[in-house]
């Protein structure tokens, strides 16, 4: 059972533009989100997260939308650049500050690349 | 701040031998850390759930006796892979949550184990 699904596995991107990075859930308990880029063979890196309270969360090129009507996040990077290739994850978090000490369900992940 | 270290990177051994991995949290304390298993072009998959001082909790399907997992330090979490046999190949990763912080997990560089 897939509880977070990113059902687009590649996005190619022009230097400059948008990257919209989609994310679906099912599970409707799951309280916190969480966005990670990962290149080959090394751990991800934690960009952004958001609380289910919140309908967006913004980082300098990075932000984040909820909606939780419709179980979907995304994640926006504006101006996307070249070195912003690489795999992104969304992650969600059940009971985040409870007895599951916010262990994280990951999408498959969607491989970005950015064109110069 | 927030690294998370692990050692070894990679590591070679033969079938029927044991592995130990060691994951550290180099500038934070973490009451928690997880690890995690990725296999080629898929997401990552939660193992287990280390707490320190107590027993790990070990997800679905996963043999707590083929893999051991210790957390004696707020800094230090071990995972050894028992008797280890070529399936057992994959990349390992660990995480932990700053026991001060919010619900954000830290990431290692990933250990990628070949038996063979």
């Amino acid at each position: 059972d897939q509880q977070v699904k990113q059902n687009s596995p590649s996005l190619s991107v022009q230097e400059g533009r948008i990257s919209i990075l989609n994310c679906d859930y099912t599970n409707s308990m799951f309280d916190y989100f969480l966005w990670y880029k990962k290149y080959p063979a090394e751990g991800p890196t934690f960009l952004i997260s958001i609380s289910s309270i919140k309908d967006k969360n913004e980082d300098g090129r990075f932000t984040v939308f909820l909606n939780k009507s419709a179980k979907h996040l995304s994640l926006h990077i504006v101006p996307s650049q070249p070195g912003d290739s690489a795999v992104y994850f969304c992650a969600a978090s059940l009971d985040a500050g409870g007895t599951s000490y916010g262990k994280l369900t990951f999408g498959q992940g969607t491989i970005l690349t950015v064109h110069p | 701040g927030a690294v998370v270290s692990q050692h070894p990177s990679w590591v070679i051994c033969k079938s029927g031998t044991s592995v130990k991995i060691e994951c550290r949290s180099l500038d934070f304390q973490a009451t928690t850390m997880f690890w995690y298993r990725q296999f080629p072009k898929q997401s990552l998959m939660l193992m287990a759930t280390s707490n320190e001082g107590s027993k790990a909790t070990y997800e679905q399907g996963v043999e707590k006796d083929k893999f051991l997992i210790n957390h004696a330090s707020l800094t230090l979490s071990t995972l050894t892979v028992t008797s280890a046999h070529p399936e057992d190949s994959s990349f390992y990763i660990c995480s932990a949550r700053d026991r001060g912080g919010a619900y954000e997990q830290y990431f290692g560089p990933g250990t990628r184990l070949t038996v063979t």
